[in-house]
């Protein structure tokens, strides 16, 4: 059964840089695209991005200018990093994969 | 952008009532449409995919069609669980997108 486990900063501080991880068990990187899903508070969910294991990654053109989803394929391993947080960005991160296979979503709130 | 129009928003329903909820798309998709069911402070889960196909291990009374650019899940008889927000995806062209979502609640 796939695994996905992730991690991060709970609490940022505004202009600060969102950083979580996921961690993928029982499952190679290889052949899929893993991606980042965000739910602000009671609000809807939006893609963020993805990625596939040689690293060729796809984003929603309304956040590209400030993610960076990245692969470590000796870990097992994808990445999210967000920068220049405001508190728009407060929200629960998901990753997922195949669209059944979710982490455990990280909720990050960005308050001054 | 593709914009997944989902109605309606909410609804109220009794137990073993029949449910029809519908995203539209702005333009084709082919099948590459998935439904997902969300509880509060659950993780999305996946209903349907491929417009139609049942995710293993989810009730038959769940189904997913499509005609055209319209996508339907339906609820055959509605059962105590299955009172949740529930959302659309299209992942045939980027940027994904996801319906506005429908909250079901209990009459």
């Amino acid at each position: 059964q796939v695994q996905l486990q992730q991690w991060g900063a709970g609490l940022l501080k505004p202009s600060e840089t969102l950083s979580l991880t996921c961690a993928v068990y029982n499952w190679s990187l290889s052949g899929y695209y893993w991606n980042w899903i965000r739910q602000p508070p009671g609000k809807g969910l939006e893609w963020i991005g993805q990625i596939n294991h040689s690293g060729t990654t796809n984003y929603n053109p309304s956040l590209k200018s400030r993610v960076t989803i990245s692969v470590d394929t000796s870990r097992n391993q994808f990445s999210l990093k967000l920068n220049s947080v405001t508190a728009a960005d407060t929200a629960v991160y998901y990753c997922t994969t195949g669209w059944a296979y979710w982490g455990q979503g990280t909720l990050v709130t960005v308050s001054p | 952008d593709i914009q997944m129009t989902q109605s309606p928003s909410a609804m109220s329903a009794s137990v073993g009532d029949r449910v029809t909820i519908t995203c539209r798309a702005s333009q084709g998709i082919s099948n590459h449409l998935a439904w997902f069911q969300q509880k509060p402070g659950k993780v999305p889960k996946r209903l349907i995919y491929a417009s139609s196909s049942l995710q293993s291990g989810v009730p038959s009374r769940f189904s997913g069609s499509a005609s055209g650019t319209e996508f339907t899940l339906t609820i055959s008889s509605l059962q105590p669980e299955d009172f949740a927000t529930y959302y659309c995806l299209q992942h045939n062209s980027y940027p994904y997108t996801f319906g506005q979502g429908t909250k079901l609640e209990i009459k």
